[in-house]
């Protein structure tokens, strides 16, 4: 089946640095991928579409300039926080939308990075 | 926004059958039931989708009732490794539109 990896799976970074997420597609081609976020005993919010070679599209309230997403290839997505807070210490999931064959149009989650800022 | 609506929390006992109820009276035509299941920090993992017959498979069973404004997954054996909270969602499928997370059904799958 298809395969999301995240990487890292968890990282620690102190109040006002930047991290990078990546999220890949493994064993197909995504041209959209999804990240979602999720804070304790919540549901997962999606945060913003990413569209191979065009710009994410954000949902209402999520800072674009704060949460920079590039989507550089049809495996590769990342998503990165800068100049982290601790209130941005939350869950962090991808998801990827196969082009062709049986993963065409589904949607593949990837196993989430946790992120906490202290 | 969601579309579903599903019981914060349910219990069932182990060997059981676990029948997760999910409302979505507002389904159109063409938009697939969904079910994922969520253990504590970890992706989202597929169950099952269907969009009007029932459907099983090697997981579940879905059950959407005549007129598609509900449906039933039922997991006929339920273990303690099925403890996760377990979304219900409506989508069109094959488009690669995102999914919109309701608050889902925590699960917990008692010895």
């Amino acid at each position: 089946g298809a395969v999301v990896s995240q990487h890292p799976s968890r990282v620690i970074c102190k109040s006002g640095t930047s991290v990078k997420i990546e999220c890949r597609s493994l064993d197909f081609q995504a041209t959209t991928m999804f990240w979602y976020r999720q804070f304790p005993k919540q549901s997962l919010m999606l945060m913003a579409t990413s569209n191979e070679g065009s710009k994410a599209t954000y949902e209402q309230g999520v800072e674009k300039d704060k949460f920079l997403i590039n989507h550089a290839s049809l495996t590769l997505s990342t998503l990165t926080v800068t100049s982290a807070h601790p209130e941005d210490s939350s869950f962090y999931i991808c998801s990827a939308t196969g082009t062709s064959g049986a993963s065409r149009g589904e949607q593949y989650f990837g196993p989430g990075t946790r992120l906490t800022v202290t | 926004d969601a579309k579903t609506t599903q019981p914060p929390s349910m219990d069932c006992a182990e060997g059981r059958a676990a029948n997760l109820p999910c409302n979505h009276s507002t389904i159109s035509g063409n938009e697939y039931v969904y079910w994922y299941r969520q253990i504590h920090s970890q992706g989202p993992q597929y169950i099952i989708h269907g969009l009007k017959n029932n459907e099983t498979n090697e997981m579940a069973s879905l059950i959407i009732t005549e007129d598609r404004k509900s449906s039933t997954l039922i997991l006929p054996h339920a273990t303690l490794r099925d403890t996760a909270v377990y979304y219900c969602i409506v989508r069109v499928a094959n488009t690669g539109n995102q999914f919109y997370f309701g608050t889902g059904t925590s699960l917990t799958v008692i010895p």
